[in-house]
């Protein structure tokens, strides 16, 4: 089945050492999404890339960094992270303008010790 | 700018009722919607989406929706509700051509009562 894959589903880290979640899909969509979620709230959206470019939302910390080296894979880099930055972290992808429908994969949930 | 609300935060129900969440949302054009269901640490799943055509639409797990133009709303709804329905659930809008960033209602948590 066409799906969004992501790894690790747990991750632990330590105060301050750079940690990469991976995301993979097999839909061929044009868009990748990350968002971060906190206990209880909404998903927030960190950046997105349509295709090769890259949109970061005003708010989104310079701790976190994204990369798509091809259609398929997208990685969620936080350079340093805190104790704030314990959440789930959700991949999405859509079609984007075709069709903004984002199927979601099962999340990395990420504690900082 | 596209927006949505869920004006309620948690839904408490007893298990074999009826349920109807609130969904409302400001956008200019004809919108996409979706209802996502996320059970604890899971990611969201889509229930059902309205892109157009018949404004009742089914989804997975016996959820229905209604896209009432008039009154800016896509409330779900379930005849029967069961204890594992019991999750978070968020509305989304989103459109074709510019604005397809699907914006997310803050969630509506549903308790079940045995």
């Amino acid at each position: 089945d066409a799906m969004v894959i992501q790894n690790p589903r747990y991750q632990v880290t330590q105060f301050g050492k750079p940690v990469t979640l991976s995301c993979s899909q097999t839909l061929n969509h044009n868009v990748m999404y990350w968002y971060q979620q906190k206990s209880s709230q909404a998903p927030k959206l960190l950046f997105h890339y349509y295709d090769k470019d890259f949109n970061n939302e005003a708010d989104t910390p310079d701790n976190f960094q994204s990369r798509r080296p091809n259609t398929s894979f997208c990685f969620l880099d936080i350079r340093s992270p805190g104790l704030g930055d314990a959440a789930m972290y959700l991949c999405a992808t859509s079609r984007g303008q075709v069709n903004p429908e984002a199927f979601f994969g099962q999340g990395t949930r990420l504690t900082v010790v | 700018a596209q927006s949505v609300t869920q004006p309620d935060i948690h839904i408490t129900v007893s298990e074999g009722a009826s349920l109807e969440l609130r969904c409302n949302y400001s956008y200019g054009a004809t919108p996409y919607l979706f209802w996502y269901v996320q059970s604890p640490g899971q990611g969201l799943q889509l229930l059902l989406k309205y892109f157009s055509g018949d404004t009742l639409v089914q989804g997975i797990k016996g959820f229905e929706a209604e896209f009432k133009r008039s009154q800016s709303s896509f409330n779900l709804r379930k005849p029967s509700v069961h204890w594992s329905d019991a999750a978070e659930y968020f509305c989304a809008v989103g459109a074709a051509g510019g604005s397809y960033i699907p914006t997310f209602g803050r969630g509506t948590s549903l308790i079940v009562h045995p």
